[in-house]
């Protein structure tokens, strides 16, 4: 079956600087990957999502690309704000089962 | 509230006792899942439902739980006989199903503590 894996567990970075979320993937089949961004005690909500038939994907401040040839896929996050503090998951899908990565804890520092 | 509900939000139970969880999905989602997740992990998939049919089934779901969608609408997930490794956050989410829609939108979650 598909397996997920994501890099760093924990990020921090300077308020304003970028993050950078690396994953990969095992399944060649998967075709979708989404990431989303949970808060504390909060639900799981998506941020951003790239199919396979792209490489690159941007929503202001936020970018996803994919390398399907690697089998890879990242999440960059430019200007950090605090409000980006929160768990991030990088996820991929074959037919809507959604295999989740471990995780990535960022904390964006004053 | 047009997004997906899960009730109850929190429970406590003792070990060997049967819970049920109810998931109520966006309206006319066809499609409804369930993940399990433990504090510091991605959810973990556990099942899906397309309308009422369930269709996946993941290892993890032992023989103890099962999952329900009777109507195509809301779900139950059941665990008999709790164990304390059972403890964790139930969540719901569900999606339309229709081609190319794939985001899955997540209910609350229930937190299920097994003393």
């Amino acid at each position: 079956g598909e397996n997920v894996e994501q890099h760093p567990s924990t990020l921090s970075v300077q308020e304003g600087d970028s993050a950078v979320i690396k994953c990969t993937y095992s399944d060649s089949a998967s075709n979708y990957f989404p990431w989303y961004k949970q808060e504390l005690g909060k639900r799981p909500q998506l941020i951003i999502d790239i199919r396979s038939n792209v490489g690159e994907k941007k929503d202001q401040r936020i970018a996803v690309t994919l390398n399907k040839t690697a089998k890879h896929f990242s999440l960059h996050i430019t200007e950090t704000q605090p409000e980006d503090s929160a768990v991030y998951f990088c996820a991929a899908s074959i037919e809507d089962k959604i295999i989740f990565g471990k995780g990535t804890r960022l904390h964006i520092l004053p | 509230d047009t997004g997906v509900s899960q009730d109850p939000r929190h429970k406590i139970t003792k070990r060997g006792q049967n819970v049920t969880f109810r998931c109520d999905p966006i309206s006319e989602h066809n499609r409804l899942y369930w993940y399990r997740q433990t504090l510091g992990q991605g959810p973990e998939f556990l099942t899906y439902f397309q309308n009422e049919a369930q269709l996946e089934k993941s290892r993890l779901l032992s023989d103890r739980f099962s999952a329900e969608r009777p109507k195509g609408s809301f779900s139950t997930l059941e665990i008999q006989r709790t164990e304390q490794g059972d403890s964790a956050m139930y969540l719901c989410a569900s999606s339309s199903g229709l081609a190319g829609y794939n985001e899955q939108f997540f209910g609350p979650g229930t937190r299920l503590t097994v003393l």
